[in-house]
């Protein structure tokens, strides 16, 4: 059970927008920055958002990231088949000095 | 741009030590700020952050792990590696090396990856 949830999965039908949300607690994502990677199956996670809201260079500004008390949210505007993926919130957990994963949210494009 | 390769056995037997390099290139394994990290994915499952060793040669790692785990740093090889002792079936995921950049205790989260490689623990 990872101590950061998410819904087990989202989906939208192209040109949709879909958020994913991420709970957690004051030791973790109430006290720290939110980071979200996008994982497509068979491949290494990327790197989608930093720092709450923080895209690298070359993430399409289609991709959002947000945070509020413990909770931090990831939106996709414009949805693309190519956004069908796992999603990964992140962040540093306070009590278990290390980093913490959510479960995952697998997003299906309709 | 920063590029990792994991390598090491994909098999390795109950209560032995699994060992797995990460080369790096494109960049120096000393350059400061610069957090190398293991991750393992089990099958079906979420991330798990196994540890990290920084620029200095100061490790931090999982508490549910840390008692068998060593993360070392090879700087004439440009690499880093991971011993996880006494495994079990549990340890059996893909392992991920990844690289994060840090300063003043904030982070650009880990932009860099290697491919991943399957580790199966069985007789």
């Amino acid at each position: 059970q990872s101590v950061l949830t998410q819904p087990p999965s989202a989906s939208g039908t192209p040109g949709q927008r879909v958020t994913i949300s991420c709970s957690g607690s004051s030791s973790n994502i109430g006290n720290n920055y939110v980071y979200w990677y996008q994982q497509v199956p068979g491949t290494a996670p990327k790197l989608l958002i930093f720092r709450n809201n923080q895209r690298p260079s070359g993430v399409p500004d289609r991709f959002s990231g947000s945070k509020s008390g413990t909770s931090a949210s990831l939106a996709i505007s414009g949805l693309r088949s190519e956004d069908e993926a796992d999603y990964y919130c992140a962040t540093w957990d306070d009590t278990l000095s290390g980093w913490v994963f959510g479960g995952g949210t697998k997003l299906t494009v309709l | 741009q920063v590029q990792l390769q994991e390598s090491g056995p994909g098999l390795v037997k109950p209560s032995q030590t699994l060992s797995l390099t990460c080369a790096v290139s494109g960049g120096s394994i000393r350059s400061r700020g610069y957090f190398w990290t293991w991750v393992r994915q089990r099958p079906g499952k979420g991330p798990e952050w196994i540890g990290y060793i920084y620029d200095s040669g100061s490790t931090h790692y999982n508490p549910s792990l840390k008692s068998r785990l060593i993360i070392s740093l090879d700087t004439s090889k440009n690499q880093f590696s991971l011993k996880l002792s006494s495994v079990t079936a549990a340890d059996t995921a893909v392992y991920y090396c990844a690289g994060d950049y840090c300063i003043d205790g904030v982070c650009s989260g880990y932009d860099y990856w290697g491919q991943g490689t399957l580790v199966t623990v069985s007789s």
